[in-house]
């Protein structure tokens, strides 16, 4: 079965750092992009950060750019989001989202996780 | 950026009934787009891929079509379980974008 877990989210403090992870099993990590999106409480979908297969292609929302780093161990089959800085603005159910076509340049997300909750609260 | 509008924002029909929920992007996307449904508190379900194909499992009563920078979900005849919300969202230029989003309510 394909599947994608997340986990790594929590309550943290404004200004501090929280490291997301998101397990995959049931395809070849290693050939697909993958994606985080976020849901704020009440809001709609935002893509926050995503990677190429091969790492060739790296991007980031203007929300998160230079406090968000996007990266994958292949070895693991594990994506991950650094995130440092964190404001309340950046509360929200974090999801992994894989793309639906192998090696490609950018393409729907097919499969999602359940998302991970991150509550950034003094 | 490219921005995507969705319309409208919420929608009320019946069981039974077609309805159409129109996305328009600010600049042509060619046909890469794709259409999501989303549960309260759940995942997104990818429903259409590349404008106008159907996702894995999902019901022939939904289609979607357009290209360049307008597109439309369709759902022929609404089932309970349809009275969710739906997102389009481009992949045509980094960084991906989403509208924000179409409610379906029962009317």
């Amino acid at each position: 079965e394909v599947q994608l877990v997340e986990s790594g989210g929590g309550l943290v403090q404004p200004g501090r750092s929280l490291r997301l992870s998101c397990a995959a099993s049931g395809f070849t990590f290693d050939d697909y992009g993958m994606h985080w999106v976020r849901q704020a409480p009440g809001k709609g979908l935002e893509w926050v950060s995503g990677i190429g297969w091969n790492s060739g292609i790296i991007g980031y929302a203007d929300s998160v750019k230079g406090r968000f780093t996007i990266s994958r161990d292949n070895a693991k089959n594990s994506l991950y989001l650094q995130m440092n800085s964190l404001r309340p603005e950046d509360t929200a159910l974090f999801f992994c989202a894989k793309e639906k076509n192998k090696k490609g340049q950018s393409d729907a997300f097919d499969i999602w996780g359940q998302g991970t909750m991150v509550t950034v609260s003094s | 950026d490219i921005q995507m509008t969705q319309s409208p924002s919420t929608l009320s029909a019946s069981v039974g009934d077609r309805v159409t929920i129109t996305c328009r992007a600010s600049q042509s996307i060619s046909r890469w787009l794709a259409w999501y449904q989303q549960k309260p508190g759940k995942a997104p379900k990818l429903l259409i891929y590349d404008a106008s194909s159907l996702g894995s499992g999902v019901p022939s009563r939904f289609s979607g079509s357009g290209s360049g920078t307008e597109f439309t979900l369709t759902i022929s005849s609404l089932q309970p379980d349809d009275f969710l919300t739906y997102y389009c969202q481009q992949y045509n230029t980094y960084p991906p974008t989403f509208g924000q989003g179409t409610k379906l309510e029962i009317k």
